[in-house]
């Protein structure tokens, strides 16, 4: 079952602006990561936040938490064509034991 | 390169047909995984086995059968599939704590199966 919904499902921006996509989840969690998957090739590992920390950074990328409200923000500063792809959360499940379940992702298209 | 290697890259089979596809993983990781991904829907887990045991088998139809014999190497058997069962089927690695549960290390995956049934 899905566990995270990002939000928006697409984000067009042109290269150099900040690109900020948002996750909620409906479950407490012990930690939530971030993907990235370009077309056609696998998801690759971008970070990883616990639930007892509110902000997280790594390069260009800006992660933060708040689990009062499940929710998650990634943000890509000073975006490039190379950054377009598709970017997941994931959470744990606590159905039925601990397990990463992603959600449907938001497509992220830089122009250049 | 990732660190796990999946083939074939791609796959067209009839709904006849039994195929298998092939995952390694060249990490040490002790957990391993099958994701289907088809369009417009999120990741859905197939399996999961902890030190060549399964330890998850997400509902999946009898018709894709797992396979593990040591924790480098898992399989996906395919045996009388049907249209809706093309898809991008992605295996994962992760290097999971001894002794727990839970299996929410970072996921190391492949490039995928892309598979088309016809």
């Amino acid at each position: 079952s899905q566990q995270g919904e990002e939000d928006p499902q697409a984000l067009s921006i042109q290269e150099g602006e900040n690109a900020t996509m948002n996750c909620s989840y409906k479950t407490s969690i012990n930690n939530l990561q971030w993907y990235r998957q370009n077309s056609g090739r696998g998801l690759v590992h971008l970070i990883l936040i616990r639930s007892n920390e509110r902000e997280k950074h790594s390069g260009r990328l800006r992660v933060t938490l708040d689990t009062s409200k499940k929710s998650s923000s990634l943000l890509i500063t000073a975006s490039r064509a190379a950054d377009t792809a598709s970017y997941f959360c994931a959470t744990d499940s606590r159905t039925g034991g601990f397990k990463t379940i992603f959600g449907a992702g938001t497509r992220l298209f830089v122009k250049a | 390169e990732t660190g796990v290697t999946q083939t074939p890259r791609h796959l067209v089979m009839g709904m006849t047909n039994k195929k298998s596809l092939k995952c390694e993983q060249h990490l040490g990781h002790n957990a391993m995984y099958w994701y289907k991904q088809s369009a417009k829907k999120p990741l859905e887990l197939m399996f999961v086995y902890s030190l060549e045991e399964r330890v998850e088998n997400n509902s999946v139809p009898s018709r894709f059968s797992p396979e593990c014999p040591n924790s480098s190497h898992l399989f996906l058997h395919l045996h009388t599939l049907q249209p809706e069962d093309s898809a991008l089927y992605l295996c994962a690695s992760s290097q999971e704590p001894l002794g727990l549960s839970t299996y929410n290390s970072p996921l190391h995956f492949g490039n995928g199966t892309r598979l088309t049934v016809t």
